[in-house]
């Protein structure tokens, strides 16, 4: 099983659509969880946090299930700025950060 | 605010060539990575290092080696080029201890090996 491992996508969504992405990681002791973007050709940026409660930043929440060992990024009212690759991303012994593949969203219009 | 700096941003290497991926921040964070990220892949880490003077393997360390010799500098070399790394390289800092673990990337480093 792979370290992290999301969904394959792509994700094609019109503008306005809600579209939700999953992860889910194979280290039960990882301690810190990111959802980070990653437009064309370029550097990967973080996007938000993840923590075990929950969290929203505008039209974006993430959620996190630890006994399930999942996470989860959901894109509320998408725009067409908002296409791009979402990378899962999962700190473990508190000084690697693992990636995963990423999964492409794109919204048209 | 330089951030983390890359150099060079492309590169074409023969098969057997030898080069140093130049990185350094000015932030100084602690923490330094070095990733590759093949086409339609996610990011490999190859090294890292927790501060001067120490260094780890990653999850694809053949074929690389790196020193940390200052807080700001992290240089990645390759010996022997091979095809295989064909691939774009990020290097990468953080400071733990503010616990927010934002990686702040630099611009990439695009190598090809003919």
């Amino acid at each position: 099983r792979k370290e992290v491992e999301q969904d394959p996508g792509p994700f094609n969504v019109p503008e306005g659509a809600t579209v939700a992405f999953n992860c889910t990681y194979s280290n039960s002791a990882s301690q810190s969880f990111f959802w980070y973007r990653q437009d064309c050709r370029k550097e990967p940026k973080l996007l938000m946090s993840v923590y075990s409660s929950g969290n929203e930043d505008g039209r974006f929440t993430a959620q996190l299930n630890r006994a399930s060992q999942y996470i989860s990024l959901l894109i509320r009212d998408s725009k067409l700025s908002d296409s791009a690759t979402y990378l899962c991303v999962v700190n473990q012994a508190g000084t690697a950060l693992i990636f995963g593949k990423g999964t492409t969203l794109s919204v048209s219009s | 605010n330089a951030g983390v700096t890359q150099t060079p941003k492309f590169r074409i290497l023969k098969i057997g060539q030898s080069m140093t991926l130049q990185c350094t921040q000015d932030m100084n964070h602690n923490y330094m990575y070095w990733y590759r990220q093949d086409p339609g892949m996610g990011l490999k880490l190859i090294y890292y290092s927790v501060g001067a003077g120490i260094t780890d393997k990653g999850e694809v360390p053949n074929g690389y080696n790196v020193s940390r010799s200052t807080t700001e500098d992290f240089p990645l070399r390759l010996e022997l080029a091979a095809p295989s790394q064909t691939s774009v390289y990020f290097c990468a800092s953080t400071s733990w201890g503010d616990h927010t673990g934002e990686l702040f990337f630099g611009e990439g480093s695009r190598l090809t090996v003919l």
